[in-house]
Formats: structure tokens, sequence, C-alpha cells
């Protein structure tokens, strides 16, 4: 299977600032990538599919680049709604296989 | 819009059985693969099994092949989890997800369900 390795897993930062999360993946998986936010107690939400392109509805600070084997998601200006776990995961390869996840905090 | 609405969870003792269901609403069931993603108490997520739109292919992960089943009834709008042989380590939220529009699987999804709790113990 292929792993996905997310940095770092924990990131504590404030509204306004600028965040970087990192996808590692074990092998190349072209541009197989999505990314998803998990805010406390709620169900997962697509974010960001096919490494770059934003799912209809998701807020324009989010952005998603890479291939191959390392991927970035980035939120440009943090907003309190963006406080959150978010997940990468791949679907190049059978079984489809999560990142561990990153939360984000308040700082 | 599109709703996806898990039910049947619960707690099973280990070796025990549990189905679980998803209505489906908002959107037309029979055009889309459909998945269930479990994560286990405080864990990341974990990809279980999807269905093609007729029900004439499923894949599982590993280690829930030969236990779990998943089937779907369109005209019922309902895709289905029936879960055998169960293990503490089954413990999680399970939720009902469905894939983009393909006639192959996408392999991602980009709908949730709230999910159900399924907790194996003694």
């Amino acid at each position: 299977d292929v792993q996905l390795t997310q940095s770092p897993s924990f990131l504590s930062a404030s509204v306004g600032d600028r965040v970087t999360i990192t996808c590692r993946a074990s092998q190349d998986i072209s541009d197989y990538l999505a990314w998803y936010q998990q805010r406390p107690g709620k169900a997962p939400k697509l974010l960001i599919y096919v490494a770059s392109t934003l799912q209809s509805g998701v807020p324009s600070r989010f952005s998603g680049s890479g291939s191959g084997t390392e991927f970035t998601l980035i939120i440009s200006s943090l907003q309190p709604e963006d406080f959150a776990t978010y997940y990468c995961q791949q679907f190049n390869s059978y079984p489809p296989t999560f990142g561990q996840g990153t939360k984000v905090e308040i700082k | 819009e599109v709703q996806l609405v898990e039910s049947g969870g619960g707690l099973v003792q280990p070796g025990g059985s549990l189905r679980l269901s998803c209505a489906a609403s908002g959107f037309t069931l029979s055009s889309y693969w459909m998945s269930w993603v479990r994560q286990a108490p405080g864990k990341g997520l974990e990809w279980v099994a999807n269905i093609k739109q007729d029900g004439s292919e499923k894949y599982y992960v590993d280690s829930v092949k030969g236990r779990f089943t998943i089937s779907r009834d369109n005209a019922k709008n309902s895709l289905y989890l029936q879960m055998n042989s169960l293990r503490a380590e089954d413990t999680a939220m399970y939720y009902c997800a469905k894939e983009p529009f393909g006639y192959s699987s996408n392999w991602y999804v980009d709908y949730w369900g709230q999910g159900t709790l399924v907790t194996v113990s003694s």
C-alpha cells in the first residue's frame, strides 16, 4: 500500500497566518491526491482533488500543489473556521490510503 | 443538496454482526460509486469498501475482506455494510460517502454522511 506522511502532525497558528501542510507519498502517485478538512466532531469535507483543483464552494484561500511524491496544501490567510484537522488521500493505487492528519490549532 | 444519513451502529460483542445503512437523497444514487470510510476514536481515516453503480463491482480493504459485505438498493436509495465476525479493532465511526461521477471508481469521495458509531466490546 502507498504510505502518506504528513508534516507537521500538529501546528499552532494565528488568524491571518499563512499555513503550509506537506504530504509525502512512498511512491509516485502522479497527481492523484485529495485533501480533506475535518472540524471537531464533524465529518470530513473535500477541499481539493487531483492535487490542485478546488472543490466547488471551497474558499480560494485554500490551494494545493505538487505531483509525484510531494504535495502541499496552503491556507493563505487562516480564518477561525479553518482550525481543524487536514488529511491527504492518494487515489492512484488500490487501496486508497490517507495520511495521518495535521491538526491546526489556535495559537 | 446531497444528504447521506447513516444508521445501524451500536455496541456489539466480539464475533458479533451488525448491518449499517445509509439513506441517500439529493442526487441519483444509481449514477454513482459509493464508499464506506471509517475512523477509529481519536485516529485517522481508513477507506473500507466501495461499490459500483449497479453493484457489479465491489472492493474492500484487506483487513475486512471475508467479513464485511457492501451492497446497495438503488430503488430504496440506500447503501449497506454488513459486518460479521467483528473485532475490537473494528471499533470506529463509519461514514457513508459518495464518489464523484465516473464509470470507473475515482477512489476518492466528495460528500460524506455524519457517521454512525460502531463499538465492539465485551
